[in-house]
């Protein structure tokens, strides 16, 4: 069981730019949350997503958008990057809401 | 809203030695779930422990302990006979049971050092 993994480890964009960032869950897992961690901080929720609709979330602004695809794994897009989006950005799936959920080792995000 | 607040930046401790980490959390609901993750430099979240908020016994894994005063809204984490290979970096999160989200609500975290 490969767990779950996120592409690419690391990324330098520039200011202004728009990035995809990449999610396959853990073998079995149905749902797919993102979350945003900025340096020496915990992550913060940005969204959720289920049946390929996106069932929660955080407070961030729209141009953070994301997908689900049938096979459940997820793509987070942000546009318009400003330097403030330089973080780690954390997939976790999960068995429905309420079970363990599993984290990927992040994508780095550096904005320039 | 809810919040989970981690009032210790940075720990220490002996190896082979106790360390207890602190978390406080506020919500207004009687269902829900609490955790402690571990994040080594690999930076890969590492679930610890997890508590319910329903279950007055308190979770222990292996060398790994919880305190959940519920009144008090305190879950702190006790980590006994510490390894080179607890120093990470450590979070309390939680998960409501009732509004049917997975999201997950983080403190700040707590750096955990453990000198040889």
């Amino acid at each position: 069981d490969a767990g779950v993994t996120q592409s690419p480890t690391h990324l330098i964009k520039t200011r202004g730019q728009q990035v995809t960032l990449r999610c396959s869950p853990k073998s079995g897992h149905d749902t797919v949350s993102w979350y945003q961690q900025a340096l020496g901080q915990g992550p913060q929720f940005i969204f959720q997503y289920y049946e390929e609709e996106e069932r929660q979330r955080g407070n961030f602004p729209d141009r953070f958008s994301g997908h689900q695809f049938p096979n459940y794994s997820s793509e987070l897009n942000v546009n318009a990057l400003l330097l403030g989006d330089s973080a780690l950005y954390l997939c976790a799936s999960s068995l429905g809401i309420q079970t363990e959920a599993f984290f990927g080792q992040g994508t780095r995000l550096t904005v320039v | 809203a809810q919040t989970v607040t981690q009032s210790q930046p940075e720990m220490s401790v002996q190896e082979a030695e106790t360390v207890t980490l602190s978390c406080t959390y506020d919500t207004s609901e009687s269902d829900y779930y609490l955790f402690w993750y571990k994040q080594p430099p690999s930076r890969q979240m590492i679930l610890v422990i997890r508590q319910e908020a329903y279950k007055q016994q308190n979770a222990t894994e292996n060398r790994f302990s919880v305190n959940f005063q519920k009144a008090a809204k305190s879950f702190s984490l006790k980590i006994s006979d510490s390894q080179l290979g607890d120093a990470a970096m450590y979070f309390c999160a939680y998960n409501s049971g009732s509004s049917n989200t997975g999201k997950l609500i983080f403190g700040q975290g707590t750096t955990l050092q453990v000198k040889p």
